[in-house]
Parts: structure tokens; sequence; C-alpha cells
């Protein structure tokens, strides 16, 4: 089983929907969560931290389901410049061994 | 510096040549990472450092991959005898210490092994 999976998509939506993805992780030991967000041939940036009780930035919000091991990126009014890949990313250990990237999911807003 | 630079951004180079890739962290950054990313593909954890020390080599793909950090600061990543599918964006990133903080990448450096 893969340490951290997501849907590859891609997703299509259209400008101002609202959008939500998932991923899974393997490791239940996992201690902390992250959402990344990367560009087309641009490095990965830190898009959001995720916080047991959950948390929102702005448009953005994002859940921690530890019991079932899955985490959620929720998008409300999405903007053309929403169009990414968003990485699901995993601290395996909760110390400095590297933190574990999904694959991504390709998120397209259309006009 | 302000952000985590890597030199060079391109590098074209020759099978069976070597190859040494730079990473200069932020400033104060005590943890550095090196992750590759191939076309259309995640990112694979190569090695991380604390401090001077890299604990765990193990994620490295084979002995022709070596790295080193001194002074606290900048890393090398240095592939030996290059061969066609070390072809990738290598990516450094630091964070300030180990433990649960995102990391900040460099913008990569593309390499293409010919």
């Amino acid at each position: 089983r893969k340490e951290v999976e997501q849907d590859p998509g891609p997703f299509n939506v259209p400008e101002g929907a609202t959008v939500a993805f998932n991923c899974t992780y393997s490791n239940s030991a996992s201690q902390s969560f992250f959402w990344y967000r990367q560009d087309c041939r641009k490095e990965p940036k830190l898009l959001m931290s995720v916080y047991s009780s959950g948390n929102e930035d702005g448009r953005f919000t994002a859940q921690l389901n530890r019991a079932s091991q899955y985490i959620s990126l929720l998008i409300r009014d999405s903007k053309l410049s929403d169009s990414a890949t968003y990485l699901c990313v995993v601290n395996p250990g909760g110390g400095a061994d590297g933190l574990t990237f999904g694959k991504g999911t390709h998120l397209i807003i259309q006009p | 510096g302000a952000g985590v630079s890597q030199s060079p951004s391109n590098k074209v180079t020759e099978k069976g040549k070597d190859v040494e890739l730079r990473c200069d962290p932020i400033s104060g950054h005590t943890a550095l990472y090196w992750y590759r990313q191939s076309l259309g593909q995640g990112l694979e954890f190569l090695i991380y450092f604390q401090g001077n020390s890299a604990p765990d080599k193990s994620g490295l793909p084979s002995d022709r991959f070596s790295a080193e950090r001194t002074g606290g600061s900048v890393s090398t990543l240095t592939i030996q005898r290059t061969q066609q599918e070390d072809s990738a964006v290598y990516l450094c990133a630091s964070s300030p210490a180990g433990g649960p903080y995102g990391y900040t990448f460099g913008s990569g450096t593309r390499l293409t092994v010919v």
C-alpha cells in the first residue's frame, strides 16, 4: 500500500465552484500533515498545515480524520489562479526524517 | 538568505560524467532535505541533514549518489557516472528544525543526462 494516496484527477471545475479532494495515509502514527501546491514546472509551496480540529485559511479549509486516516482540502469560490497540482503531505515519524508526498491531484479551474 | 537557493538551475551532462548540485538553505534552518521529481511523478525523498549529520542515507538511489553538508549551511549532492535515469528535477528544502514543520523548497536543478 502506498504511504500517501491521492486521486490524480484532473478535476475540471468551473470558476466560482467549490471543490474538495481527499487523500489517505497508511501510517497511523503520523504526526503532522500539510497541503502543498505545485504549479507546472515550479517547486512545491506550502499551502497550509492541517490540524486535528480542522483549520481554515481564507477560501481554503483543511480537515483531518485520524480514525479513518484521511485528510481533505476544500476550496470555495474557486479562482482561475487556483489551477495547480495539490500535494497531500504527511510526516510519518513526527521527526526530521523526511515528509512523504502524495503524487498530487491536478486541479483545472475553467472560466 | 531570503529563500532556498539552488544552483545550477539547469544542467545538461553527458552520460558517465559526474555532476554536483548545490543547495543554500534559509539562514538559520538546521534541517535540510533533498528530493527528486521525475517528469509527471511525485517527489522521491533522497536524504536529509540535521546540522551536518545525515542519519539515514537509505533513500539515495544508488552508491553513485552522495551528499554532504558543511558548516550547517550549504549542501552538495553529487552524482557520479550519471545515467539517463538520473534525469529529473532535484529539489532541496529546508526547515527551522526537525519535527512538524513544513518545508521551504528551492526552485530546483533540472538535470538532463544525454
